[in-house]
């Protein structure tokens, strides 16, 4: 049973344009965070929300925490090659030591 | 970089073999957590060490069993090896929780 499902799953896209990846459980999350990897690499962090309802920007991306945190979003303006990679939302339940990865948004940005 | 260090990078190996990998954790992290990741299961969490001792288990087989030494390194046995265990293991260290952890560029296993 996977826990938290992202949408979509793939996205490839034109640069410039600007997108949205969902995350979403039914289970409520004490803190949700969201990775980026790339091919060969290890996810690295990219945000971590804790409060429901939280917003928290990285220069073009923002991130959102559903008001009950059972959800989540990760929106990016104006993609670039750059943020091509695997989007990965992860998320901890109550004081537990693991994390909950989601199944992934492949996302490819073409010039 | 991000300071977590993971041999080999690449290892291939035959069915019913067993193969040891190896974590170095950031110097002063105290947890190492160990994952999998292929293409069918996304990425799974499988066990976790805090300064020495087994902290939380996730969906860990029977065949796997870790370790955390002294001086902090981990190492992760996988025994009686089968095509399915083929996948990408990441070791991530953290001084506190999960959700601050680093991860490791991980280990390719590949069981041919």
């Amino acid at each position: 049973t996977q826990l938290l499902e992202q949408s979509p799953q793939f996205l490839s896209i034109q640069e410039g344009e600007n997108l949205t990846v969902y995350c979403n459980s039914s289970s409520v999350f004490s803190s949700l965070q969201w990775y980026r990897q790339e091919p060969g690499e290890g996810p690295v962090l990219l945000v971590t929300v804790v409060t429901g309802g939280e917003v928290k920007k990285l220069k073009r991306l923002t991130f959102q925490f559903g008001d009950a945190r059972k959800d989540s979003s990760l929106h990016i303006t104006a993609a670039q090659p750059g943020d091509t990679g695997l989007y990965l939302c992860a998320g901890q339940r109550g004081g537990g030591n693991k994390l909950t990865f989601g199944t992934g948004t492949q996302l490819k940005v073409e010039l | 970089d991000s300071g977590v260090t993971q041999t080999p990078k690449h290892l291939i190996t035959a069915t019913g073999q067993r193969v040891t990998l190896r974590c170095s954790p950031r110097s002063g992290d105290l947890s190492v957590y160990w994952y999998q990741q292929s293409l069918d299961q996304g990425l799974q969490f499988l066990i976790q060490y805090y300064n020495g001792e087994e902290r939380a288990k996730g969906n860990i087989l029977e065949r796997f069993s870790a370790q955390q030494f002294p001086d902090l390194h981990s190492e992760l046995n996988l025994s009686s090896l089968e095509l399915g265990d083929s996948a990408l293991y990441f070791c991530a260290s953290s001084v506190g929780g999960p959700s601050v952890a680093f991860f490791g560029q991980g280990t390719r296993l590949t069981v041919v």
